[in-house]
């Protein structure tokens, strides 16, 4: 059994609505990732934060707000999002040591489902 | 920059055969980790196995193994004994020591079947 747990796994909102995903890991790793899919393509890194701290943004459009509360949460906030926004949204974990090894593994947790209406 | 190439969009495999999914990569890090993620329907990305850029011998766990041929800049995966519950997506994925996230391939959809 996968250690990031994501909710809600199923998620349907309208344009004009506020939701948010959440994402809790339990591996004591530092980094967290947040990931948008969409159907038949790989994933798309949206956020990394790295000991609580954003670290990488990559140019998310701002109706997508993460915050980090602690190192095992990981929240993602929408707002009058677009119909192009249903995806899967993965949520993800490592440490965040640089060199390249076995500890560094992203390990991801089983996705949201979004659909925006 | 990275990038990772799988040329098999998909892929069949009777039950209990063998199968290899192709990898290639390309960096100018030398110093990376190759990993391999499975993808089944219900959207979980699984992690199955990882070889480091230094690593002397290729990567087995379980019924996973990665044939890397580092000359070559080849991972390939090879799932020994296929099984029904095999049948999912499967991604190649590249991290160099300099960056902090993934590079993923585009992924080989596999199906087992019986």
């Amino acid at each position: 059994d996968t250690e990031v747990t994501q909710t809600p796994k199923h998620l349907v909102m309208g344009m004009t609505n506020k939701k948010s995903l959440k994402c809790e890991q339990h591996m004591g790793h530092r980094a967290m990732y947040w990931y948008k899919q969409k159907a038949k393509k790989p994933p798309e890194l949206m956020f990394v934060y790295s000991y609580e701290k954003l670290s990488i943004n990559e140019s998310v459009p701002s109706r997508f707000s993460p915050e980090c509360p602690n190192s095992s949460l990981l929240n993602l906030h929408l707002h009058a999002l677009q119909p192009e926004d249903s995806a899967l949204y993965l949520c993800a974990s490592s440490q965040p040591r640089e060199a390249a090894s076995a500890g560094n593994t992203i390990y991801f947790g089983e996705g949201s489902w979004l659909t925006v209406v | 920059a990275q990038k990772i190439t799988q040329t098999q969009p998909g892929m069949f495999v009777q039950e209990k055969e063998a199968v290899t999914l192709d990898c290639t990569y390309d960096t100018s890090d030398p110093s990376y980790g190759l990993f391999w993620y499975k993808q089944p329907s219900s959207g979980e990305m699984i992690f199955l196995i990882y070889q480091g850029s230094y690593d002397q011998q290729n990567a087995t766990e379980g019924r996973y193994s990665l044939n890397f041929q580092k000359a070559r800049k080849s991972a390939n995966l090879v799932i020994s004994a296929s099984q029904l519950g095999d049948s999912a997506m499967y991604f190649c994925a590249m991290r160099p020591s300099s960056a902090r996230q993934l590079t993923f391939g585009s992924g080989t959809q596999l199906t087992v079947l019986p």
